[in-house]
C-alpha cells in the first residue's frame, strides 16, 4: 500500500510556480521523501529527495514540514514540458529499500 | 553517455510463450530493479538485486524470473505462468540499495501478449 496521498490532478499556468502537495502522515524517522515524474510512456525521472531539511536543485525545491507529515514539491517556473505525472514516495533506509508508488498527481501546464 | 538501456521498446508475443526483457546499465551501479506498470497505475516491484548473483522477490514476483550474472545486466523473463503479462516494464538501478540512494530508470519495454 502506498504510504503517500496526492491529489489526482492539478493545472498550472506556464511561467508560474507549480506547488504539488504530498501527505505522508505515517512516515518514520528513517524514511526519505522522494519525488519522481513520468512523462507519458517514458521511465520515471528522478527530481529530488530529502529526509528532514528542505532541499533545492536545478529542477525543483522540496519543502518538508517540521513534523515531516507532509511535503511540497515546487517547480519555480513551470513550462509545457513539465506536464507529467508526479510521484511522491517514501523510502526506508533499511529493509527492502523498495519504492512504493501511488498513483501520483497528473500536472498539466497550460499555455 | 551513462545510463540504462532496455530493449526492445515494444514487444509482442503469443500467449503461452516465455519472453525475456533486456536491461543493461553502464553506471557501475550495484543494485538493479524491475517494475511493472499497468495503465493509470503506479509502479509495482517485481524483483530486485543488490549485488551480482543475488536477487530477491518483490511484491508481484509470481510468473517472473530474473538472473544477475553480471553487474551491468539484469534480464527479466516473463513466463507463461504470468496470468496478465501485458504491461509496461521498467528497469532501474541505484548505486546501492540504501534508502538515500536514488534509483534511475530506463525507458521501459511495452509488452503485449496476443
Amino acid at each position: 500500500d502506498a504510504k503517500t496521498t496526492q491529489p489526482p490532478s492539478m493545472d498550472c499556468a506556464e511561467g508560474r510556480a507549480a506547488n504539488l502537495p504530498c501527505n505522508h502522515s505515517t512516515i518514520s524517522g528513517n524514511e526519505y521523501v522522494y519525488w519522481y515524474r513520468q512523462i507519458h510512456s517514458q521511465g520515471p525521472q528522478y527530481i529530488i529527495h530529502g529526509l528532514k531539511n528542505n532541499e533545492t536543485n536545478e529542477m525543483a525545491s522540496l519543502i518538508i514540514t517540521e513534523d515531516r507529515k507532509s511535503s511540497t514539491l515546487i517547480l519555480p517556473h513551470a513550462t509545457l514540458r513539465d506536464t507529467a505525472v508526479y510521484y511522491c514516495i517514501v523510502r526506508s533506509t533499511s529493509g527492502t529499500y523498495k519504492y512504493i508508488f501511488g498513483t501520483g498527481t497528473r500536472l498539466k501546464v497550460l499555455a | 553517455d551513462g545510463g540504462i538501456t532496455q530493449s526492445p521498446k515494444y514487444l509482442f508475443r503469443k500467449e503461452g510463450q516465455n519472453v525475456t526483457l533486456s536491461c543493461e546499465q553502464n553506471l557501475n551501479h550495484d543494485a538493479m530493479y524491475w517494475y511493472r506498470q499497468d495503465p493509470g497505475q503506479g509502479l509495482r516491484l517485481i524483483y530486485y538485486s543488490q549485488i551480482v548473483n543475488d536477487f530477491q522477490k518483490g511484491d508481484i514476483a509470481e510468473g517472473y524470473s530474473v538472473s544477475r550474472e553480471k553487474k551491468e545486466s539484469f534480464p527479466l523473463t516473463v513466463t507463461s505462468a504470468q496470468k496478465n503479462p501485458t504491461a509496461f516494464y521498467l528497469c532501474a538501478s541505484s548505486i546501492g540499495a540504501s534508502g538515500g540512494a536514488s534509483q534511475y530508470f530506463g525507458p521501459g519495454t511495452r509488452l503485449t501478449v496476443l
